[in-house]
């Protein structure tokens, strides 16, 4: 596709619910990025791919957080038992080779609410 | 945790002044790149500047880069009421491949 796509926009879901979000990278992009921005602060790192490899998860915030990205390409974030204290937009970004002085191209992310 | 500190946090000109925002970061970088962000939504890539460049040049936007004092500036010229976003500075850290971003200054241009 021409960008970063991020599905669903908005998703509302019960505490101690599982959610799962999706994201469509731009195609031949082999790095892709969860980020994670709360009302009024900066994208906060979550996990990097390189390929179908986690190459930096060090932001995932605890053992409730996971993602997969099983071929290359699409990537799945997961969130198990979730708590309000989740709510937040999760930003995916891809690039053609990751870090490195190659720009990331973000979707327009997904609204997440716990209630 | 959020390496980049943008300041100011807030700015509010009025349209065709030009707007000049500032980042400071703390550790050694590769690069640092520039984002705007609308309704809190999607971020748009601006501009990348690598850590062996001083400035560079888009359009209505100039990026500087001080490594010795760890610190970068954006200037939007002749500013436009469709510039009003918040604008965030992102930092590539060596040896790693995340993109540090900072707190972000909210821009709001008059008409």
């Amino acid at each position: 596709g021409a960008g970063v796509s991020q599905t669903p926009s908005n998703k509302v879901t019960e505490k101690g619910k599982y959610v799962e979000l999706r994201c469509d990278p731009i195609s031949g992009h082999t790095a892709l990025y969860w980020y994670r921005q709360s009302l009024g602060q900066g994208p906060e790192f979550l996990i990097y791919f390189q390929g179908t490899g986690a190459a930096d998860d060090s932001g995932l915030p605890n053992d409730r957080f996971f993602a997969v990205r099983p071929e290359g390409s699409v990537s799945t974030l997961k969130i198990q038992r979730t708590e309000r204290g989740d709510s937040a937009v999760y930003l995916c970004a891809s690039s053609l080779a990751g870090g490195m002085n190659t720009e990331a191209f973000f979707g327009q992310g997904t609204r997440l609410t716990v209630v | 945790s959020q390496q980049g500190e943008e300041d100011p946090q807030a700015l509010s000109i009025q349209e065709g002044e030009n707007a000049t925002m500032n980042c400071s970061y703390k550790t050694s970088i590769n690069n640092l790149q520039w984002y705007r962000q609308n309704s809190g939504r999607g971020l748009v890539h601006l501009i990348l500047i690598r850590s062996n460049e001083r400035e560079k040049h888009s359009g209505r936007l100039r990026v500087t880069l001080d490594t010795s004092k760890k610190s970068s500036s954006l200037l939007i010229t002749a500013s436009r009421a469709a510039d009003t976003a918040s604008y965030f500075c992102a930092t590539g850290r060596s040896g790693t491949y995340k993109y540090i971003f900072g707190t972000g200054t909210r821009l709001k241009v008059l008409a």
